[in-house]
């Protein structure tokens, strides 16, 4: 049984770059969720999907957006790239939106320049 | 601002020994989890403790809830080189909603 699945694992853009990252939820899970880690810090939540829309987000600007797809995998997008957007971003799948249980992909490590 | 808050934030000890780090909240929660990240790896679930439980294990893993206090401990007995990691607790409910809200995390070393 496949766990959450994030690509790429690392990614190098320049600063005002766009940028979207992908992740599989693990099986049977149709709710994912999308954390910003900074380094030295804990996972910030960025929005969560859920059938298709977004359910929640935290407090981050529009230059993040998402998208689920009918097989549940999800994209974040960020545009206009900041230096500051350099950090691990990470996918969490959960088995129905009201399921707090989250299981969390390997992540993908942004870096801009 | 971060719902949990581990305490301590480093821990160094020797393999064998036990670890224990400890984590604070400020409202009320459905559940709480427990995750650790190697070397800034992905987060990997270890064990996920309801409001209404007081303890639960999971092989050399022991957790405690004290919801009147607000906190939770996380208690590795025998500790092994591979525990070296960062470990963070997460707490839903602090928005209103299920999204997961996290602590700073504790770094633990395991010296072998």
């Amino acid at each position: 049984d496949a766990g959450v699945t994030q690509s790429p694992t690392h990614l190098i853009k320049t600063r005002g770059q766009q940028v979207t990252l992908r992740c599989s939820p693990k099986s049977g899970h149709d709710t994912v969720s999308w954390y910003q880690q900074a380094l030295g810090q804990g996972p910030q939540f960025i929005f969560q999907y859920y059938e298709e829309e977004e359910r929640q987000r935290g407090n981050f600007p529009d230059r993040f957006s998402g998208h689920q797809f009918p097989n549940y995998s999800s994209e974040l997008n960020v545009n206009a790239l900041l230096l500051g957007d350099s950090a691990l971003y990470l996918c969490a799948s959960s088995p129905g939106v009201m399921n707090t249980e989250a299981f969390f992909g390997q992540g993908t490590r942004l870096t801009v320049v | 601002s971060q719902q949990g808050e581990e305490d301590p934030q480093a821990l160094s000890i020797q393999e064998g020994e036990n670890a224990t780090m400890n984590c604070s909240y400020k409202t009320s929660i459905n559940n709480l989890q427990w995750y650790r990240q190697n070397s800034g790896r992905g987060l990997v679930h270890l064990i996920l403790i309801r409001s209404n439980e007081r303890e639960k294990h999971s092989g050399r893993l022991r957790v405690t809830l004290d919801t009147s206090k607000k906190s939770s401990s996380l208690l590795i007995t025998a500790s092994r080189a591979a525990d070296t990691a960062s470990y963070f607790c997460a707490t839903d409910g602090f928005y209103g909603n299920n999204r997961l809200a996290f602590g700073k995390g504790n770094q633990v070393v395991v010296i072998p």
